[in-house]
């Protein structure tokens, strides 16, 4: 399995900023995922980052709310803009590795919005 | 539309054996994911089923029934370690990722 690495783990943020997080991957990947889980809830898929091409968003989530950078096959940034309390909850990115398409996840990133 | 259903909560005893159910409907079935997740950390992949039986891995035990749309994730001799939540996954015909809402296992002593 590969090692993902997510930043920040925490962050507590003021209402109406933004924040960028960063998922590394030690191995190139096709394609990586961005995951939402609300306090107390499951997982709810945001977007897929393509490398070279635009994300593909999930029904509920924007490019202009969440945009997503993908410059190579290792590396991607999901921004929370202009956050509210309702963004509060964990941020997961994660990859596919092998054939039977199990996902591996990072490490999470929790956002508490003030 | 898609769902999926497991209960929201067990409670079983230290050294025992507990079955967690996961039944689902979904558009086409392209196989079913069991995940472990400690409280305040990522989920961890545990088991994959896409045919019909039992897979076993150590203590872990994933069960599909593919005709009746239905799961289960068994557990044996039970640590404290095993508290999670474990949730049920299913990709369907467009390997889309369908995720049950997950099942809080305590574990007491």
């Amino acid at each position: 399995s590969a090692v993902i690495s997510q930043k920040p783990s925490r962050d507590i943020c003021q209402r109406g900023t933004s924040l960028t997080i960063q998922c590394q991957v030690d191995s190139q990947v096709t394609m990586m995922f961005w995951y939402r889980q609300q306090p107390g809830q499951s997982l709810t898929l945001i977007a897929t980052a393509n490398q070279g091409s635009e994300a593909t968003y999930e029904s509920g989530f924007v490019i202009d709310k969440f945009p997503i950078s993908r410059p190579n096959l290792t590396f991607s940034t999901l921004t929370v803009s202009n956050m509210s309390p309702e963004d509060s909850s964990i941020y997961l990115c994660s990859v596919v590795l092998s054939e039977a398409g199990e996902l591996f996840f990072g490490e999470g990133s929790r956002l508490t919005v003030l | 539309g898609q769902n999926i259903d497991q209960p929201t909560e067990m409670t079983a005893t230290e050294g025992a054996i507990v079955q967690i159910n996961c039944t689902y409907q979904t558009s086409g079935f392209n196989g079913l994911f069991w995940y472990q997740q400690h409280a305040g950390e990522a989920p961890t992949f545990l088991s994959y089923n896409v045919l019909d039986g039992l897979e076993e891995k150590g203590r872990f035990s994933s069960f599909l029934s593919r005709s009746k749309g239905y799961s289960y994730l068994l557990l044996k001799e039970l640590q404290m370690k095993d508290s999670a939540s474990y949730l049920c996954a299913v990709r369907d015909s467009n390997y889309q990722l369908i995720w049950g809402a997950g099942t809080k296992l305590i574990i007491k002593p």
